[in-house]
């Protein structure tokens, strides 16, 4: 069965610069969230889009932005980069029912 | 905000023993799910419980939503060093729909020596 796609599953940036991550839902899925997990913490809540549009925002910092396209793909862009944006990010997308999420690999960002 | 208060945060046990995780709000959820992750990896849906009272049986791990759907408690039988990994319990919103976020525990890490 298809997953939550991620890309990149690593990704090294220095500070101040720009990252892109991206994001490809289940087929069919309506619902696609953006967590961040910093070592030893539970996922915290960035943002999610349903049908395309922001439904609900979380703790993201305004260097953060992320958009839903057409295609239901997801990115996340995190501008000005800090060293304690280092963290996995997790996409995660639900169905329609609404019962449960599935969760991509995730991204393991280092900023150095 | 909802919370929930997940505890154990660290299990440490050795195998063929028995286990419980709890996790507990002052909230209601509309439903209250269960994931296992390992590490560097994404959470893995084990379980959702919906109904008060429910009762879930995964082989040797048992899951039960509280009755006025505020907690939830995750037992497992007979642990083995495979069942190694951080579990979260994480609820959904009491108006709960398809679009929802999810309110995460703290997460318990457990260990299972051989």
């Amino acid at each position: 069965a298809a997953g939550v796609i991620q890309s990149p599953r690593h990704l090294i940036k220095e500070k101040r610069e720009t990252a892109t991550l991206k994001c490809y839902p289940i087929p069919r899925h309506d619902t696609v969230y953006w967590y961040q997990q910093g070592p030893g913490q539970d996922p915290q809540f960035l943002i999610s889009f349903y049908e395309k549009m922001q439904s609900d925002k979380g703790s993201i910092p305004d260097r953060f932005s992320a958009q839903q396209f057409s295609d239901y793909h997801s990115e996340l862009n995190m501008s000005s980069l800090e060293l304690g944006d280092s963290a996995l990010y997790f996409c995660a997308s639900s169905s329609p029912w609404g019962l449960g999420y599935t969760f991509g690999s995730g991204t393991r960002l280092t900023v150095v | 905000t909802q919370l929930l208060e997940q505890s154990p945060q660290f299990l440490s046990i050795q195998e063929g023993e028995n286990l419980t995780v709890y996790c507990n709000s002052s909230s209601v959820f509309s439903s209250l799910q269960w994931y296992r992750q390992e590490p560097g990896e994404g959470p893995v849906l084990l379980v959702t419980v919906v109904t008060g009272g429910e009762v879930k049986k995964l082989k040797r791990l048992t899951f039960q939503f509280g009755d006025a759907r505020k907690d939830s408690s995750l037992h497992i039988t007979a642990a083995q060093p495979g069942d190694t990994g951080l579990y979260l319990c994480a609820g959904a919103p009491g108006s709960g729909g398809s679009n929802y976020k999810l309110t995460f525990g703290k997460g318990t890490l457990l260990t299972v020596n051989p």
